[in-house]
């Protein structure tokens, strides 16, 4: 079924760690957002893709980065984890039909705590 | 770049009662305008979503109507019931190339039995 997957659903780790959040699509679509969440408050987005090579920052400053080597997938890393990283991270993407973009899609989101 | 104010914050409503959520946008190259619901403890989900072409869209009890003079959209669900409860989104961009959806603020809506 196409969808969109996000691993690990729920992560602790320890400050200082490097950590990978994990985020592929099987739908077939060119654009990739990464969005902080705190628990049903506002999305913040924090980087997006058009597609493969293309990275952007989105709207919030964040301390992670992103890569896009290939079209369905797209991880955030963060080299150094803090305490003020601790929420939750919702990946999403979005394709085209005919001469429109379709709507974005999410996925079930990380929820990382730093401690 | 695009901007979208979204009210009220928190919203209760009687069930069976309509509620209505607004949002504003800044850029008036916008095009495209989803509403999103996220129940707790999920993901965002599209529930409606209106192009700048039409003024109205219904979908049983969800109906979304746009004014691009005013460069606003409103969602109204009638008839409300408990799993209307979430927390609603709304979002605009401009629907070609290469633009990404700008979101609102959010409305809590709480539906009381």
């Amino acid at each position: 079924e196409a969808d969109i997957y996000q691993t690990p659903r729920y992560l602790v780790i320890g400050t200082g760690k490097k950590i990978t959040l994990e985020c592929s699509q099987t739908m077939g679509h060119d654009k990739m957002y990464w969005y902080q969440q705190d628990p049903g408050m506002e999305l913040h987005l924090i980087h997006y893709s058009y597609g493969v090579n293309s990275t952007e920052k989105g709207d919030l400053s964040s301390e992670s980065t992103v890569s896009r080597i290939r079209t369905e997938h797209f991880p955030l890393t963060l080299e150094s984890a803090r305490p003020s990283h601790t929420s939750q991270y919702l990946c999403a993407s979005s394709g085209r039909q005919g001469a429109r973009d379709t709507e974005a899609f999410f996925g079930q989101g990380t929820r990382l705590t730093v401690v | 770049g695009e901007n979208v104010e979204q009210h009220p914050s928190t919203l209760s409503v009687q069930e069976g009662d309509s509620a209505v959520i607004k949002c504003t946008y800044s850029d008036s190259a916008s095009n495209y305008f989803p509403w999103y619901k996220q129940e707790l403890g999920k993901r965002p989900q599209l529930i409606i979503d209106i192009r700048s072409n039409v003024g109205e869209k219904k979908d049983q009890r969800i109906a979304v109507t746009l004014n691009k003079t005013a460069k606003h959209f409103s969602l109204h669900i009638t008839e409300t019931q408990p799993e209307d409860s979430a927390v609603y989104f709304c979002a605009a961009s401009i629907n070609f190339g290469n633009e990404k959806l700008t979101f609102g603020t959010g409305t809590r809506l709480t539906i009381i039995p």
